[in-house]
């Protein structure tokens, strides 16, 4: 499994764009990447999965560069709801380990008024 | 859909008891789910891969008789603390894969705070 390097904070305004970048060199051909988020004493919720390029559901955007070595998770205006853990994670899904996920440090967001 | 519960939420334990915790599919089928551990400010650590109807698969440094699974459904997962201890203390959370959903898309339970004594 591809380790991944995310920072480990960031501050944000409520309304601002954010984009959190995450660092996965060692990405293999078939691995996908994944975005979760955890709020406190929650369990982690599923974002967005993608492979390459862009990918955009009703929350979010995950941008691919052509090398794959990093992504970015783009948050269009952020509220304070949005504060949170973000983790990235690559991984193929489908190897014998029966897509298990490796978690990394994760992102701690804050969304200040 | 694809929700994932567990029970109970929230568990205190004298030291030495065992804890068992439930984790169910309530919307899908789950041939495989997940248990994680999380400390206070902490990543979400993998412990084992729950299969149905077979044994749990443990990570490195896990030990699986101090945490059973048992898989017998493919809508339950159980994971018991036996004998427990204060070090056992932390957040507990599992997961399960919807087949029909995208790869690496796991759903998670709502978790569960275990305090021990």
């Amino acid at each position: 499994l591809a380790k991944t390097t995310q920072p480990i904070s960031m501050d944000s305004y409520e309304g601002q764009e954010v984009n959190i970048t995450c660092s996965h060199n060692n990405i293999a051909t078939n691995d996908y990447i994944t975005w979760y988020q955890q709020f406190p004493s929650q369990g982690p919720r599923f974002i967005i999965q993608g492979y390459k390029t862009k990918v955009t559901n009703e929350v979010a955007s995950l941008f691919i560069p052509a090398d794959r070595k990093s992504s970015t998770l783009s948050l269009p205006r952020v509220s304070l709801s949005d504060t949170a853990v973000y983790y990235c994670l690559v991984g193929d899904g489908l190897t014998g380990g029966g897509n298990k996920l490796t978690f990394g440090t994760g992102t701690q967001l804050k969304v200040e008024l | 859909g694809a929700v994932v519960s567990q029970h109970p939420s929230r568990v205190i334990c004298k030291s030495g008891t065992s804890v068992k915790i439930e984790c169910r599919s309530l919307d899908f089928q789950a041939t495989t789910m997940f248990w994680y551990r999380q400390f206070p400010k902490q990543s979400l650590m993998l412990m084992a891969t729950s299969n149905e109807g077979s044994k749990a698969t443990y990570e490195q440094g896990v030990e699986k008789d101090k945490f059973l699974i048992n898989h017998a459904s493919l809508t339950l997962s159980t994971l018991t603390v036996t004998s427990a201890h204060p070090e056992d203390s932390s957040f507990y959370i599992c997961s399960a894969r919807d087949i029909t959903r995208g790869p690496n898309e796991q759903f998670f339970g709502p978790g569960t705070r275990l305090t021990v004594l």
